[in-house]
């Protein structure tokens, strides 16, 4: 079955640290990976998008990684800060049920702490 | 420009009564999505509009859910009979494309008593 995995238990680090977060999939073969960052009570926001055949792509603090053999991605935030402290989402495109769409992971929570 | 907006903020309503949620996409964009998160849940797919194409209606969880889109302009969920778990905040976003980045409105928090 087609699968979207992100580390359901929260991620604590310690401000300054690099925060590492990890999107698995399995039975898709997306074109794109997209990352997104959702606070309490909002909608998520976008934050990268990586194609199929780049390698990685970094937008200031943020870098990600996309590994199609592994059929991985690899979020880091460096020199974390406690503002960092939200859930990463992650998503992909996917053709599921005849019909090419983007499809969202759980989210992985992130807190940061000073 | 203006984002992704959504009607009403918050609503509250009487299990077994209709509601209907209203999502205004970014102008142009061909790709409309809804979803659901309950409380500390990820999202939900419930219905995905692209373009003038058949909606993909997989995610709805019942056929007390339904939705419409005008075109390429604005949106209604709607649900009726409302029960206690439908209870959550229903999200909507727009995209250019079906993989292009989503831009996401406020949400609407729906509470059934």
């Amino acid at each position: 079955s087609q699968k979207i995995e992100q580390n359901s238990e929260a991620l604590n680090i310690q401000e300054g640290k690099t925060a590492t977060l990890t999107c698995n999939y399995t039975n898709y073969s997306p074109a794109y990976l997209q990352w997104y960052r959702q606070d309490p009570g909002r909608g998520p926001v976008f934050l990268l998008l990586i194609r199929e055949n780049e390698k990685e792509k970094r937008k200031e603090r943020l870098k990600v990684t996309f590994d199609t053999t592994l059929k991985q991605s690899l979020f880091h935030i460096t020199a974390s800060q406690p503002a960092d402290s939200a859930t990463y989402l992650c998503a992909l495109d996917a053709l599921s049920g005849g019909y090419n769409k983007l499809i969202f992971g759980a989210g992985t929570r992130l807190a940061v702490h000073p | 420009g203006a984002g992704v907006s959504q009607s009403p903020s918050n609503k509250v309503t009487e299990k077994g009564k209709d509601v209907e949620l209203r999502c205004d996409p970014i102008s142009g964009h061909t790709a409309l999505y809804w979803y659901r998160q309950r409380l500390g849940q990820g999202l939900e797919f419930l219905i995905y509009f692209q373009g003038n194409s058949a909606p993909d209606k997989s995610g709805l969880p019942s056929d007390r859910f339904s939705a419409e889109r005008t075109g390429e302009s604005v949106s209604t969920l709607t649900i009726q009979r409302t029960q206690q778990e439908d209870s959550a905040v229903y999200l909507c976003a727009s995209s250019s494309s079906s993989y292009n980045e989503q831009f996401f409105g406020p949400g609407t928090r729906l509470t059934v008593l």
